[in-house]
């Protein structure tokens, strides 16, 4: 069975620009979430969707948001860039079984680097 | 709130050596999941080893294993004969578990423990 697929791997943006970030999670998972890694703050949760709902989100600004389709993939979109989004983001999907299946299984993560 | 700390930013092992890597974590929740996972140069995350707080019984995977605390709300991660390729950056991380089932699927991690295997 295929892993968790990040697009793109690597990306540059220019301050105010918007990027967006897709994920495909592991065939039969629907629940995907994502989150921010950067060296001063570590890993941060940004949000998690299941059924193209958003079930939970970190403490983030709103120029982040993100949606899922019906197919389970998902993606994330950062609006009026700052240097300080310069970051690893990761993509994980569990099974979400409403039973004890709840471990999330990581992408490779796209880089971004806000010039 | 809830928080992970490892207090060891960096270690070092002998190739073939034990390792022991801690985690300690405060929560005001009683169910839970504990995970440990790596992250090499490449920056895949890949889950190590999960712990459900519920189970008494510490989890094992091949050559990894943890000592589970609950009332110490600690978490350490064993490594047996360490080799090169456990080089990397390892994290803690829990994930609530709701007594109506599911969870809230949000992973709080700690900073991460550099962890160099020396040949």
């Amino acid at each position: 069975k295929a892993g968790v697929t990040q697009t793109p791997r690597y990306l540059i943006k220019t301050r105010g620009q918007q990027v967006t970030l897709s994920c495909s999670p592991i065939s039969g998972h629907r629940s995907v979430s994502w989150y921010q890694q950067t060296p001063g703050q570590g890993l941060q949760f940004l949000f998690e969707y299941f059924s193209e709902t958003q079930r939970n989100k970190g403490n983030f600004p709103g120029r982040f948001s993100g949606r899922q389709f019906s197919n389970s993939r998902s993606e994330m979109n950062v609006s009026t860039l700052e240097l300080g989004d310069s970051a690893l983001y990761l993509c994980a999907s569990s099974l979400d079984n409403g039973g004890y299946q709840e471990t999330q299984y990581f992408g490779p993560g796209t880089r971004l680097l806000v010039l | 709130a809830q928080t992970v700390t490892q207090s060891q930013p960096e270690m070092s092992v002998q190739e073939a050596e034990t390792v022991t890597l801690s985690c300690t974590y405060d929560t005001s929740e009683s169910n839970y999941y504990l995970f440990w996972y790596k992250q090499p140069p490449s920056r895949q995350m890949i889950l190590v080893i999960r712990q459900e707080a519920y189970k008494q019984q510490n989890a094992t995977e091949n050559r990894f294993s943890v000592n589970f605390q609950k009332a110490a709300k600690s978490f350490s991660l064993k490594i047996s004969d360490s080799q090169l390729g456990d080089t990397a950056m390892y994290f803690c991380a829990f994930m609530i578990f709701s007594n109506s089932g599911g969870s809230n699927y949000k992973l709080t991690f700690g900073k991460g423990t550099l962890l160099t295997v020396n040949p």
